[in-house]
């Protein structure tokens, strides 16, 4: 039963546009969610967080978006650049129910055309 | 160091053998994750230490998977007889635990090549 969802295996984009990473969730009892970026044979970097008391959280060129009522959360990268490319890991935990297991989506590889 | 640190960073063994992967994670973090990645796969939870709680072994394959830690420090995982499809790249995460900051510290892995 895959809890979190990431529907794009892969995406493209132009160096200098958006690029806008989606992530669906099942489980309605997550309040917390991460971005992570992944380059190969490194372990995945944390890039950015939401409280589901919130509905937007920015850092730099990264912003994520939660829609609670859709169950669906999002990470805009403005402008891209070519070191954006990388595979992008959502994850989700229940931060306040005692138990802190993060659960991964599958991934959307990024791909930022020079 | 600094970070979290995995050991061996590659691990070839051949069908039947037992393997151990270590986890040393960053001082101080009560939780502590495993993960694998299979080739071209997402991230698949193993098992989740969180301080004297029991761990969370939801995850685990089968029971050639086991793992210990030892207080709030180095983690072992264990695969016993290993199969061909156990190889993947074992990540160790770790996070300050419940209640606190949530984002977790990844290893750089180890690779396990099953022959």
């Amino acid at each position: 039963d895959q809890q979190v969802k990431q529907n794009s295996p892969s995406l493209s984009v132009q160096e200098g546009r958006i690029s806008i990473l989606n992530c669906d969730y099942t489980n309605s009892m997550f309040d917390y969610f991460l971005w992570y970026k992944k380059y190969p044979a490194e372990g995945p970097t944390f890039l950015i967080s939401i409280s589901s008391i919130k509905d937007k959280n920015e850092d730099g060129r990264f912003t994520v978006f939660l829609n609670k009522s859709a169950k669906h959360l999002s990470l805009h990268i403005v402008p891209s650049q070519p070191g954006d490319s990388a595979v992008y890991f959502c994850a989700a935990r229940r931060r306040n129910f005692g138990n802190e297991k993060l659960t991964f989506g599958t991934g959307t590889r990024l791909t930022i055309i020079p | 160091g600094a970070g979290v640190s995995q050991s061996p960073s590659n691990k070839v063994t051949e069908k039947g053998k037992d393997v151990e992967l270590r986890c040393d994670p960053i001082s101080g973090h009560t939780a502590l994750y495993w993960y694998r990645q299979r080739l071209g796969q997402g991230l698949e939870f193993l098992i989740y230490f969180q301080g004297n709680s029991a761990p969370d072994k939801s995850g685990l394959p089968s029971d050639r998977f086991s793992a210990e830690r030892t207080g709030e420090s180095v983690s072992t995982l264990t695969i016993q007889r290993t199969q061909q499809e156990d190889s993947a790249v074992y990540l160790c995460a770790s996070s300050w635990g419940q209640g606190a900051s949530a984002e977790a510290f990844f290893g750089q892995g180890t690779r396990l090549t099953v022959v």
